[in-house]
């Protein structure tokens, strides 16, 4: 599976928005793009999973530049319950097995 | 969503004695479950994979014999450390996924084992 790239740590003010950036450019074109988000001392949650079209649900949008080489969730109001590590993983559909990287720390600045 | 649940939620051991933590999906048939470790300020790392009824697959650096895995039905999955050490504690989560589920996994809750 394609590795990425994220920043350690970001802030960001509540009820802005909050874009939180990854980078896969070695994606390949059967690879998948999740976002899982961990909440101190919990199992991580699903947000949004895309392949090239951009996404949107009840919690966040995807956004996936037409090379796929890098993508942005965008958590549109931020809460301080949006405070968390948010980890972006690229994987093979068919291929469950998910590998975390160190993700990115998002405090929500009240 | 699909819910999973872990028990017990926390944990507290002597050295040397196994302890055995439950992974139940509670309203789906989990085909897969997967074993998580974390120890503090860093990653998750995969343990095991294991599908229903059939032996788990241990990731590279993991002791098979100390971390016994069980995934006797589409709802429960069970690891049990054994002999547990000091260097065990952490933070153990299970995710699941099953048929129609388009290939998502859904974590449970994560027990935290603290060996003294």
């Amino acid at each position: 599976d394609a590795k990425t790239t994220q920043p350690t740590s970001m802030d960001c003010a509540e009820g802005r928005a909050a874009n939180l950036p990854c980078n896969h450019s070695t994606i390949s074109g059967n690879e998948y793009v999740y976002w899982y988000r961990q909440i101190h001392s919990q199992g991580p949650q699903y947000i949004i999973h895309g392949l090239k079209n951009n996404e949107t649900n009840e919690m966040a949008s995807l956004i996936i530049t037409e090379d796929r080489k890098s993508s942005t969730l965008i958590l549109p109001h931020a809460t301080l319950r949006d405070t968390a590590v948010y980890y972006c993983i690229v994987i093979n559909f068919g291929n469950e097995k998910l590998t975390f990287g160190t993700g990115t720390r998002l405090t929500i600045i009240p | 969503g699909a819910v999973v649940s872990q028990h017990p939620s926390w944990v507290i051991c002597k050295s040397g004695t196994s302890v055995k933590i439950e992974c139940r999906s509670l309203d789906f048939q989990a085909t897969t479950m997967f074993w998580y470790r974390q120890f503090p300020k860093q990653s998750l790392m995969l343990m095991a994979t294991s599908n229903e009824g059939s032996k788990a697959t241990y990731e590279q650096g993991v002791e098979k014999d100390k971390f016994l895995i069980n995934h006797a039905s589409l709802t429960l999955s069970t690891l049990t450390v054994t002999s547990a050490h000091p260097e065990d504690s952490s933070f153990y989560i299970c995710s699941a996924s099953g048929r129609g589920l388009r290939n998502e996994q859904f974590f449970g809750p994560g027990t935290r084992l603290t060996v003294l």
